[in-house]
């Protein structure tokens, strides 16, 4: 089945403890995204990658890094988590070469909150 | 860099009627203008797209219309259903995607 797949779903942490949220496609997308939705603000892209060791700044990147070592793979970093981080974070994957060369697929996204 | 205003934030019709959703946009050399779809504690999911050689595009029930001119587009749902029942995303660009602030869509029998 294709799919995007996010783990840890729910993650509940302290502020400035390290943590990886993982992503994975198995639709062989050269696109990966992350977003972070939050009420009344919509979905905000963090970061982007358009293939493997190519990523890209989104809209608000601060406090957050990304890797791109494997096309399938695109975890999230967050090296010292504040409060402010606590959002809902969608993982996304598309490919130019499919016929809807610009649709998100989106993973089921992970529900973080920083005490 | 683009900015994107989705209007209304919330809309409420009665079952059959039509709604419609409208959101602005500021970068004219954009291309690409997406609809999703997101129920309530699922993923958002996408439902239309329209690029900006077309000006308009259905498909049965939905259709999205582009004013490239006034930098606007419009999702416009007809004969509304329970399910339709959502929260509405406009989107800007392509790998570079820019998301409106949503629209909770009610649908009352």
């Amino acid at each position: 089945e294709a799919q995007v797949t996010q783990n840890p779903r729910y993650l509940i942490t302290v502020t400035g403890k390290k943590l990886t949220v993982t992503c994975s496609q198995n639709m062989n997308h050269e696109y990966m995204s992350w977003y972070r939705q939050d009420p009344g603000l919509g979905l905000r892209q963090i970061y982007y990658s358009m293939n493997v060791e190519v990523t890209d700044k989104g809209d608000v990147p601060e406090g957050y890094k990304v890797s791109r070592k494997e096309k399938r793979n695109f975890p999230l970093i967050l090296e010292s988590p504040s409060p402010n981080q606590t959002s809902l974070y969608f993982c996304a994957s598309s490919s130019p070469a499919s016929g809807r060369a610009y649709e998100q697929y989106f993973g089921p996204g992970t529900r973080l909150t920083v005490t | 860099g683009e900015n994107v205003e989705q209007h209304p934030s919330t809309l409420s019709v009665q079952e059959g009627d039509s709604a419609v959703i409208k959101c602005t946009y500021s970068d004219s050399a954009s291309n690409y203008f997406p609809w999703y779809k997101q129920e309530l504690g699922k993923r958002p999911q996408l439902i239309i797209d329209i690029r900006s050689n077309v000006g308009e595009k259905k498909d049965q029930r939905i259709a999205v219309t582009l004013n490239k001119t006034a930098k606007h587009f419009s999702l416009h749902i007809t004969e509304t259903q329970p399910e339709d029942s959502a929260v509405y995303f406009c989107a800007v660009g392509a790998q570079k995607l820019v998301f409106g602030q949503g629209t909770r869509l009610t649908i009352n029998p």
